[in-house]
């Protein structure tokens, strides 16, 4: 299992604003994912990052929109750009994921007003 | 394309009461893998189980079982004599491989599981 930590835990944005999510994990992981949950749905991934690549993002998702770094292996943040208020959330980062299960962080909640 | 589909959006019960959780999923790989996650009201998210395609083996943990059965693309949870602790969001996922050669899951839309004392 890992531990992850993110940060902030919630915030409240003005539109147009850009918010940057911080995700920390306690061990190396080779990669790493972003999920957005939207109030009482499922789970979307947003994308995928892999140190010292670029970002693979799903259908829907692009990198101007969601900038993604993943300076080491402990370490990414995601980048919510030019927010409204369709992008209130929860942003969730995980570690594991492929073949096997997910270790999630507890969540950035967002809220664009 | 790959689909989970948890047809019960919210299911209520009164404590010691048994309770199961469906999940359907579609997929025309052979390779694949399964997993229950738990949301409770704090919001972070708990692997609970894993099942590849090739591990039709069902499973007991405690107050929780699990069935898969190919035969119908199904892999149902099952909490026995329910707790009031039990109250939280489950999400089935389907990992399967990608067109880029990675894993990538899909997960259902959730079960709100709400048990009453």
């Amino acid at each position: 299992s890992a531990v992850i930590s993110q940060k902030p835990s919630r915030d409240i944005c003005q539109r147009g604003t850009s918010l940057t999510i911080q995700c920390q994990v306690d061990s190396q992981v080779t990669m790493m994912f972003w999920y957005r949950q939207q109030p009482g749905q499922s789970l979307t991934l947003i994308a995928t990052a892999n140190q010292g690549s670029e970002a693979t993002y799903e259908s829907g998702f692009v990198i101007d929109k969601f900038p993604i770094s993943r300076p080491n292996l402990t370490f990414s943040t995601l980048t919510v750009s030019n927010m409204s208020p369709e992008d209130s959330s929860i942003y969730l980062c995980s570690v594991g994921g492929g073949k096997y299960e997910q270790y999630f962080g507890p969540g950035t909640r967002l809220t664009v007003t | 394309a790959q689909k989970v589909t948890q047809a019960q959006t919210e299911i209520s019960v009164v404590e010691k009461e048994d309770v199961t959780l469906d999940c359907v999923y579609e997929t025309r790989d052979t390779t694949y893998y399964l997993f229950w996650y738990k949301q409770p009201p704090s919001g972070e998210l708990v692997f609970l189980i894993r099942r590849n395609s090739f591990d039709e083996q069902n499973e007991i943990s405690g107050r929780y079982s699990w069935n898969f059965q190919k035969s119908t693309s199904s892999f149902n949870f099952t909490i026995t004599a329910s707790q009031v602790v039990d109250s939280a969001v489950y999400f089935c996922a389907l990992s399967t491989l990608s067109s880029g050669g990675s894993y990538i899951p899909t997960f259902g839309r959730g079960t709100s599981l709400i048990v009453h004392p």
